[in-house]
């Protein structure tokens, strides 16, 4: 068990309306990611962080921000949902000494 | 960025072996190749990765072509459970993990 969790694990929104989704590890690892995952696309990285207040864009940043004001918790904003932004989104750590990316079991979120 | 390709789907029967190709031509030298797996309705697992020398672990055996161009991922006995997307990856150049498609392994009993 990699001690991540995601919340919520399922959201329906209307366009137009902020949503925040919350990954929590229960490590001090410094690496958090964001991806989200749409058929035909796979998954692609959004955002990423490597330490408190330390977060840099990946490929499909537009309309997303993120936040990392404690190890623990990496939070992605959608300022402005938008029915695009429909997707599954899986939050991952990445633990150095183990090398290998720990993913969360996802967030399904359905913008209307 | 380098980039990778793999087959869109394969097929295999239960408990045969499995061969799962990746084609990475522009492949850096110290690129490592990694392979995750996501089953139907989780995340992606990590799987296994390797550097130049073909690597074994658990799960799958990694062999690496010697100019490390291609790479194949080795199922040695195949499960029902082993039916899932497989990623092939390699880093981008701020060393994140980006995710292709992958392929998509069918499993029949």
């Amino acid at each position: 068990d990699a001690g991540i969790t995601q919340s919520p694990r399922h959201k329906v929104t209307e366009t137009g309306t902020p949503v925040t989704l919350r990954c929590h590890q229960t490590e001090n690892h410094r690496y958090m990611y964001w991806y989200r995952q749409d058929p035909g696309h796979g998954l692609r990285l959004i955002h990423y962080s490597y330490g408190v207040k330390d977060t840099d864009k990946g490929e499909v940043s537009d309309g997303y921000s993120v936040s990392r004001s404690k190890t623990e918790d990496f939070l992605l904003t959608l300022e402005s949902a938008t029915s695009s932004q429909t997707s599954v989104y899986f939050c991952a750590i990445f633990p150095e000494e183990a090398g290998e990316l720990f993913f969360g079991e996802g967030s399904r979120l359905t913008v209307l | 960025d380098a980039k990778t390709t793999q087959p869109n789907s394969m097929e295999s029967n239960e408990e045969e072996p499995v061969h799962l190709p990746c084609n990475h031509s522009t492949i850096s030298g110290t690129d490592y190749i990694h392979w995750y797996r996501q089953l139907p309705s989780q995340g992606p697992e990590y799987v296994i990765h390797g550097l130049t020398s073909n690597v074994n672990n658990r799960m799958a055996s990694l062999a690496i072509a010697e100019d490390r161009k291609s790479s194949t991922l080795i199922l040695h006995r195949a499960t029902l459970r082993d039916a899932a997307v497989y990623y092939c990856i390699l880093p981008c150049s701020q060393g994140n993990l980006i995710f292709g498609k992958g392929t998509k392994l069918s499993v029949k009993p």
